[in-house]
């Protein structure tokens, strides 16, 4: 199965470093681990990748498992405009993303 | 403005009538994907096309057809529009040529309605 497993819902206070996991035990060697969020409202967008090495951008960290197994996405300050469904995606091959149910993030003032 | 933009945003249609969405990208990018999000649920890919006149079945085609004569567009029918197929529909595009190039941009949707 080309899904990933994410908790449906997770919720942190605002400023507060948030954590979110994602299990991808039947990940192949060459499949990239991509995380992107859908805001209420809106189409999703992007947020980080990577293959094996932990990843950093402007909007988040991604720390992936040395057996590739599991990677949890890692937004250090969570600001109420991060609240939003997060989705762990393996991208296989023919550029398709196969979306699963994600996590339901909330922030708490 | 440049990106990609999916027209109408919103649409009301009755069972039987053909309905076509429209998708339009200013980044000559390779891959255009159609999705569907059901309330409550994440996206599935209903087809894909890597340049233009190629184009795949994803996870849902069944009732939609699409085209892509042009690179910057890639328009989805539904040929005869089912209350099941009320949805958000969200187009996406992509550069596809690895790296950076997989990510996928998306639309803002539109929301069709079948009465």
């Amino acid at each position: 199965d080309a899904k990933t497993t994410q908790p449906n819902s997770m919720e942190s206070n605002e400023e507060e470093p948030v954590h979110l996991p994602c299990n991808h035990s039947t990940i192949s060697g060459t499949d990239y681990i991509h995380w992107y969020r859908q805001l209420p409202s809106q189409g999703p967008e992007y947020v980080i990748h990577g293959l094996t090495s932990n990843v950093n951008n402007r909007m988040a960290s991604l720390a992936i498992a040395e057996d590739r197994k599991s990677s949890t996405l890692i937004l250090h300050r969570a600001t109420l405009r991060d609240a939003a469904v997060y989705y762990c995606i393996r991208l296989q091959g023919a550029q398709k993303l196969v979306f699963g149910q994600g996590t339901r993030l909330t922030i708490n003032p | 403005d440049a990106g990609i933009t999916q027209s109408p945003r919103y649409k009301i249609t009755e069972t039987g009538r053909q309905v076509t969405l429209m998708c339009h990208q200013t980044w000559s990018h390779s891959y255009m994907f159609w999705y569907r999000q059901d309330l409550g649920h994440g996206l599935r890919l209903i087809y894909y096309s890597a340049a233009a006149d190629i184009t795949d079945k994803g996870e849902v085609p069944d009732g939609y057809v699409v085209s892509r004569s042009k690179t910057e567009n890639f328009p989805l029918t539904l040929e005869s529009a089912t209350r099941s197929q009320t949805s958000v529909y969200f187009c996406a595009s992509s550069g596809g040529a690895g790296g950076y190039q997989n990510i996928q941009y998306f639309g803002a949707g539109t929301r069709l309605s079948v009465l």
